[in-house]
């Protein structure tokens, strides 16, 4: 099955702790999104990478870090500089064509539960 | 901040009612999605109506975009109890048509009672 995962489903952290989330796809996509979502609230972006081996800034990017060695993989860390980082985190791939940039719609995972204790 | 704006909040109906949710953002677009997402779970796509189209639909989906308004609205006909769940507009106000990710507004809370 052609999909996007993210592992773990639940996440536990000691305060001070550096963690990291892992998101997987195998649709042959070029971009890939980190977004966090609070309760009660819509989706902000974290971080985001239109090609292997870039990545940029999105609007809340402080305390996290990305890497994209690979185009199937795009793993979110979670530094001790995030203050308030509990939150349900959800990974989503579009397919991007370098020169067409239009009417992308996301694909997204089934996210990851963070609680810090 | 928010660029969309979903009203209202949180809408309870019986099953087999229409449900219409709405949307505002604040700055030009290439296009509006609507997504879906169940309590707890990924987000899922609905619907993509691009700046030059006014009304699209699928299946029992009807989304109408008014770009002079800088709002949309998404119908749901003849709703059923597997529609709870909560709907979010989503608009690519970056020059990137959405390659940079989207701007996602809060969404509304549809309950279906049976």
């Amino acid at each position: 099955d052609g999909g996007i995962t993210q592992s773990p489903k639940y996440l536990f952290r000691k305060e001070g702790q550096n963690v990291t989330l892992s998101c997987e796809q195998n649709l042959n996509h070029d971009a890939m999104y980190w977004y966090r979502q609070d309760p009660g609230q819509g989706l902000r972006l974290i971080y985001y990478s239109q090609i292997v081996n870039d990545f940029q800034k999105g609007d809340i990017a402080e305390g996290y870090s990305v890497s994209r060695e690979k185009k199937e993989s795009f793993p979110l860390t979670v530094t001790s500089a995030q203050k308030n980082p509990t939150a349900f985190y959800l990974c989503a791939s579009s397919a991007f064509p370098l020169r067409t940039v239009r009417y992308n719609e996301q694909f997204f995972g089934p996210g990851t539960r963070l609680t810090v204790l | 901040s928010q660029q969309g704006e979903e009203d209202p909040q949180a809408l309870s109906i019986q099953e087999g009612e229409n449900a219409t949710m709405n949307c505002s953002y604040k700055t030009s677009i290439n296009n509006l999605q609507w997504y879906r997402q169940n309590s707890g779970r990924g987000l899922v796509h609905l619907i993509l109506i691009r700046s030059n189209e006014r009304e699209k639909h699928s299946g029992r989906l009807r989304v109408t975009l008014d770009t002079s308004k800088k709002s949309s609205s998404l119908l749901i006909t003849a709703s059923r109890a597997a529609d709870t769940a909560s709907y979010f507009c989503a608009t690519d106000s970056r020059s990137g048509g959405g390659a940079d990710g989207l701007t996602f507004g809060k969404g509304t809370h549809l309950i279906i009672q049976p």
